[in-house]
């Protein structure tokens, strides 16, 4: 059984340009968060989805960033026009129906360079 | 609102000397507290969990942390150090709405 994969694994974009992160969740897993990191910092909650459902987007900047979960497909983070500082990892979590604040699984993360 | 406090920024030890890495936490409600740990430029992996159930928790790689709800504590220790365990270590405490609140990190560095 795969874990979560996220990728790519690295990413380089100028500024100016846009950013897609790719998550695709643990077999049988219908709940998605995005986190970030940045340098020398903790992980902050980003947003939280279920299957076509923004669940929660309290942690996502107003402008600019924006996530989705298809019905079929991987769960997307975009973001537009980068900046320098949008340069962070972007881990993605997953965790199956009936979330009990066990059962949460990280992919290795997506680190993104703006140039 | 769910927080964790890492009291230590950086922690060194010999290989072979117990490790403690402290945390503190705050909650409103009985809370789910974790231990995860980074090797650099690598995921997280997670080391141990809290759920209201034992207060003494074991883990992997001969990790342990005892919940101390007088405290509001939950320190991770490990009784040897290796070589391997040097990396990063987060404190980590759920939210009832479904989100992770993670401390600043402690890193761990380990000295032969």
């Amino acid at each position: 059984n795969a874990g979560v994969m996220q990728n790519p694994r690295h990413l380089v974009r100028r500024r100016g340009q846009e950013a897609r992160l790719r998550c695709s969740p643990m077999k049988g897993h219908s709940h998605v968060y995005w986190y970030r990191q940045l340098p020398e910092e903790g992980l902050k909650f980003m947003v939280y989805l279920q299957k076509e459902n923004i669940i929660d987007e309290s942690g996502m900047p107003k402008e600019r960033f924006s996530a989705e979960f298809p019905k079929e497909g991987p769960s997307i983070l975009r973001i537009q026009q980068v900046v320098r500082g949008d340069s962070a990892a972007y881990f993605c979590a997953s965790s199956p129906p009936g979330f009990s604040g066990n059962t949460i699984y990280f992919g290795e993360g997506s680190w993104l360079t703006v140039v | 609102a769910q927080s964790v406090t890492q009291l230590d920024s950086h922690v060194s030890v010999s290989e072979g000397t117990p490790v403690l890495l402290r945390c503190n936490y705050s909650s409103s409600y009985s809370p789910s507290l974790f231990w995860y740990v980074q090797h650099p430029n690598k995921g997280l992996q997670l080391l141990l969990k809290y759920t209201s159930a034992a207060t003494l928790v074991k883990g992997i790689n001969g990790f342990e942390a005892e919940f101390k709800k007088s405290e509001t504590s939950f320190h991770l220790t490990k009784p040897s150090a290796h070589m391997s365990d040097a990396a990063e270590y987060f404190c980590v405490v759920s939210d009832p709405t479904e989100k992770l609140v993670f401390g600043t990190g402690t890193r761990l560095l380990v000295s032969p």
